[in-house]
């Protein structure tokens, strides 16, 4: 998976409670990426970083927020977890917008009860 | 609006076989597309890439084409394996205003390789 980690790897929450999701990188890439992946729908940009302390929003960012504050760390939080936040969410990472490729992570499946 | 549209949703083959994946996608403006393959509980992972000039492109079994014209993208694989049981994604990136690549994912095909 390109060096890239998701944490956790399963979670399950309750409505109401924040969650928030790490994804780690190695490849000191400058973009990273959080998408959700829903049955019946392609992947779809949440949030994207595109250095320190430096993001923009994606299609479906409401309920979202997501921090940098290191190149290889990319946070991702549900400050009060929706059962519509259910979902999988994936990180992915490329060395510029232009890049050829985005690299996936392993992602990480939600569960809001 | 942009789209990108695959069929079937979903296929059985026997091991061995040959099949064809379609995609169908309205984006603009057109940068690049890409087919990926999803292994059950992992990431994409990338096949191939095409940018506007080029109509095909192997990658192994993996063979994708690329008609610009009518908007259309093919991924043919070439004597199916099991381990080629997963779903295949088709994205288009379009290049935005402020030059920000923004990819548009189809749904995907769902393959199943049957012993």
């Amino acid at each position: 998976d390109a060096g890239i980690t998701q944490s956790p790897r399963h979670k399950v929450t309750e409505t109401g409670t924040p969650v928030t999701l790490r994804c780690h990188q190695t490849e000191n890439h400058r973009y990273m990426y959080w998408y959700r992946q829903d049955p019946g729908h392609g992947l779809r940009l949440i949030h994207y970083s595109y250095g320190v302390k430096d993001t923009d929003k994606g299609e479906v960012s409401d309920g979202y927020s997501v921090s940098r504050s290191k190149t290889e760390d990319f946070l991702l939080t549900l400050e009060s977890a929706t059962s519509s936040q259910t979902s999988v969410y994936f990180c992915a990472i490329s060395p510029s917008d232009r890049a050829n490729e985005q690299f996936f992570g392993p992602g990480t499946r939600l569960t809001v009860l | 609006k942009n789209q990108v549209e695959q069929s079937p949703q979903s296929l059985i083959i026997l091991e061995g076989k040959n099949c064809t994946l379609q995609c169908n996608y309205t984006v603009s403006p057109f940068s690049n597309l890409r087919w990926y393959k999803q292994d059950t509980g992992r990431g994409p992972v990338s096949l191939t890439i095409m940018t506007f000039s080029e109509n095909t492109k192997s990658n192994g079994r993996y063979t994708a084409t690329l008609d610009a014209d009518t908007k259309q993208s093919s991924l043919h694989i070439t004597a199916s394996q099991l381990s080629d049981s997963a779903s295949y994604i088709c994205v288009v990136s379009a290049r935005g205003n402020t030059g920000f690549q923004k990819l548009v994912f189809g749904t995907g095909t769902r393959l199943l390789v049957s012993p």
